[in-house]
């Protein structure tokens, strides 16, 4: 079947800009993760969703990054006002619960200039 | 702080040799430890897991072992074959929280030469 897809692969933009990024998680899966891996990093948490709703949020850096997941499948990671920092592979992440097997997306490289 | 650490950021081995891939953890709450492989421009791949309760976890060509008195784990990869070149991280998880995150070790990208 298919597996978690994410969109766009590659993003750049400038500084200041809004983007998002968008997952599609395995079909069924209720558990939705959103995590960040910068250069030479192993992935950090960000959000985690169960259903529709945001079960935990304390990954998020500060609060120009917000996450939705309105109808319990896509999710989309806003990031308002982008900076230089911001860059960096987002990955999401999905599973059929909370407490199953995790599986990967291909990831959206983000570059701020 | 970093609760799982990769020591080791590279390693490279002959085609048929083994492969050892070592991580350390600082949380005894942890419950599970999982391996994820990773190919450039592609998301992590899992690998293979194993319990906070076991000492071993085997799967065709990979062993993981758990020493929990000593907080550290191993991935055994034999035999190594070209294929098996990419990044290793090692992760861990609690259950039972409100969340189920991965905490996740900085990789060794593993390079197998044939």
């Amino acid at each position: 079947g298919a597996g978690v897809s994410q969109t766009p692969s590659n993003k750049v933009t400038e500084k200041g800009k809004y983007v998002e990024l968008r997952c599609d998680p395995i079909s069924g899966h209720t558990a939705l993760y959103w995590y960040r891996q910068s250069l030479g990093q192993g992935p950090e948490f960000l959000i985690y969703f169960q259903g529709t709703g945001a079960a935990d949020d304390s990954g998020l850096p500060n609060d120009r990054f917000f996450a939705v997941r309105p109808e319990g499948s896509v999710s989309t990671l806003k990031i308002q006002r982008t900076e230089r920092g911001d860059s960096a592979v987002y990955l999401c992440a999905s599973s059929r619960v909370g407490t199953d097997t995790q599986y990967f997306g291909p990831g959206t490289r983000l570059t701020v200039l | 702080d970093q609760q799982v650490k990769q020591n080791s950021p590279s390693l490279s081995v002959q085609e048929g040799r083994i492969s050892i891939l070592n991580c350390d953890y600082t949380n005894s709450m942890f419950d599970y430890f999982l391996w994820y492989k990773k190919y450039p421009a592609e998301g992590p791949t899992f690998l293979i897991s194993i319990s906070s309760i076991k000492d071993k976890n085997e799967d065709g060509r990979f062993t993981v072992f758990l020493n929990k008195s000593a907080k550290h784990l191993s991935l055994h990869i034999v035999p190594s074959q070209p294929g098996d070149s990419a990044v290793y991280f090692c992760a861990a998880i609690t259950y039972g929280g409100a969340t189920n995150k991965l905490i996740f070790g900085t990789g060794t990208l593993l390079a197998v030469q044939p």
